[in-house]
């Protein structure tokens, strides 16, 4: 198995755009996390989800973020409109296992 | 609710010294218990992890000991490498299912110097 993978792994933007990340999960497994990760707050979990439907999304920080898991080999998480604070790496991780990150820059 | 405590950084050390960092935890169930490392410009990657008590999870020459009768799960090494230097993460998670949602640690960097 190639692991979780994400795309992109690095993405710039100007403030006010649209912003998806993706995130192609391990075969078989149930659960899938979104976390975020800053030098000023550390690592965050945003949403997760078991069997593709989303079970905790209080640390979603506004209503800019959304998330799907349309199927149990995709998931977005997507930010609408990004904002310069936004700026941090994104990880997906199923079960206990990370991705490599999407590094995100809101200029 | 459920916490994990890990050892304030950073740490440095030389080549070849022993390493201990420090985690404790506070939880409503019967935790499973994890230690992720981070290497510059990557992703968490699961170090090694223990399920029930007095359990030892290993790998890469990295131990550490699940110790209910004190909440902890310290890592250890018995000689660093430079290609140690990591942020290291203990988390844990208490729910009945595998890879239900971690609560982590804040890190501890670890620089190791030649």
């Amino acid at each position: 198995d190639a692991g979780v993978i994400q795309s992109p792994r690095h993405e710039v933007t100007e403030m006010g755009q649209e912003v998806t990340l993706r995130c192609k999960p391990i075969s078989g497994h149930d659960y899938l996390f979104w976390y975020r990760q800053t030098m000023m707050r550390g690592l965050e979990l945003l949403i997760y989800f078991n069997n593709n439907v989303p079970i905790d999304d209080s640390g979603m920080p506004e209503d800019r973020f959304s998330a799907k898991m349309p199927n149990a080999s995709f998931s977005t998480l997507k930010i609408q409109p990004s904002e310069p604070r936004d700026s941090a790496v994104y990880f997906c991780a199923t079960e206990q296992y990370f991705g490599p990150g999407t590094r995100l820059t809101v200029l | 609710g459920d916490s994990v405590t890990q050892m304030e950084g950073p740490v440095t050390l030389s080549e070849e010294a022993f390493l201990t960092i420090n985690c404790t935890y506070t939880a409503t169930g019967y935790p499973s218990l994890f230690w992720y490392v981070q290497y510059p410009g990557e992703g968490l990657q699961l170090l090694l992890k223990a399920t029930k008590a007095d359990d030892k999870g290993s790998n890469k020459g990295f131990e550490a000991t699940y110790r209910k009768e004190t909440t902890s799960f310290h890592l250890e090494k018995g000689s660093v490498q430079v290609s140690d230097s990591a942020v290291y993460f203990c988390a844990l998670t208490t729910e009945e299912t595998s890879g239900s949602r971690l609560t982590f640690g804040e890190g501890t960097q670890l620089t190791v110097n030649p």
